[in-house]
């Protein structure tokens, strides 16, 4: 059974602050998606990414996948208030698929 | 566009009883999940459907069935609900590797 793992579990940071988020596996994906999601809604796609190595920005989200494709990291700079929500990362098995595996998950907190 | 509706948004059912979930989109997507999602565990995937008439089991499937008789909707059913599947469960479908969640259904099972 493939699994990600993400770490940490729960953050709690200033405004302001740079984080790190991290996805981790043991296996290689072939994509690699990252959600965001707020009390009472479904999760958000924010990013797929899938060649190993590729980095992609969203204002101040960076989204990094690893070069062997076996794991990813979300970066925020100056993080605000508005970042607060739980971070989800969700990866592909194989080429192809549309049947995603997701990890367990980073909640953020922003403090103003 | 409505996007992905749940019907409904909160159920409280008694061990034993039986009820189905439903899910609605209107993006015309091929692709239509469900999950279940649980503290510290992520989203877990129950089945699936590549298509109209089509379903697949995902990685929780036991205690659960689903149809997909019409390409924009697909059903989650619980023969007999269990307290182990008290969660909370989403809708998704897909175009491309893009996935839109539905707001979620809370069930409670005492």
């Amino acid at each position: 059974t493939q699994l990600l793992e993400q770490s940490p579990q729960f953050l709690s940071i200033q405004e302001g602050e740079n984080l790190t988020v991290y996805c981790n596996s043991s296996s290689v994906f072939s994509s690699l998606q990252w959600y965001r999601q707020e009390p009472g809604e479904g999760p958000v796609l924010l990013v797929t990414v899938v060649t190993g190595g590729e980095v992609k920005k969203l204002k101040r989200l960076t989204f990094q996948f690893g070069d062997a494709r076996k794991d990813s990291s979300l970066h925020i700079t100056a993080a605000q208030p508005g970042d607060t929500g739980l971070y989800l990362c969700a990866g592909a098995p194989t080429s192809g698929t549309y049947k995603y595996i997701f990890g367990t998950g980073t909640r953020l907190k922003v403090l103003a | 566009n409505a996007g992905v509706t749940q019907t409904p948004k909160f159920r409280v059912l008694k061990t034993g009883q039986s009820m189905t979930l439903l899910c609605a989109q209107d993006m015309n997507h091929e692709y239509m999940y469900w999950y279940r999602q649980d503290p510290g565990m992520g989203l877990r995937l129950i089945h699936y459907s590549v298509g109209e008439g089509t379903t697949a089991k995902g990685e929780v499937p036991d205690g659960y069935n689903v149809s997909r008789l019409k390409k924009q909707n697909f059903l989650l059913g619980l023969e007999s609900a269990a307290p182990s599947q008290t969660s909370v469960y989403f809708c998704a479908s897909s175009w491309s590797t893009w996935q839109y969640f539905g707001p979620g259904t809370r069930l409670t099972v005492l």
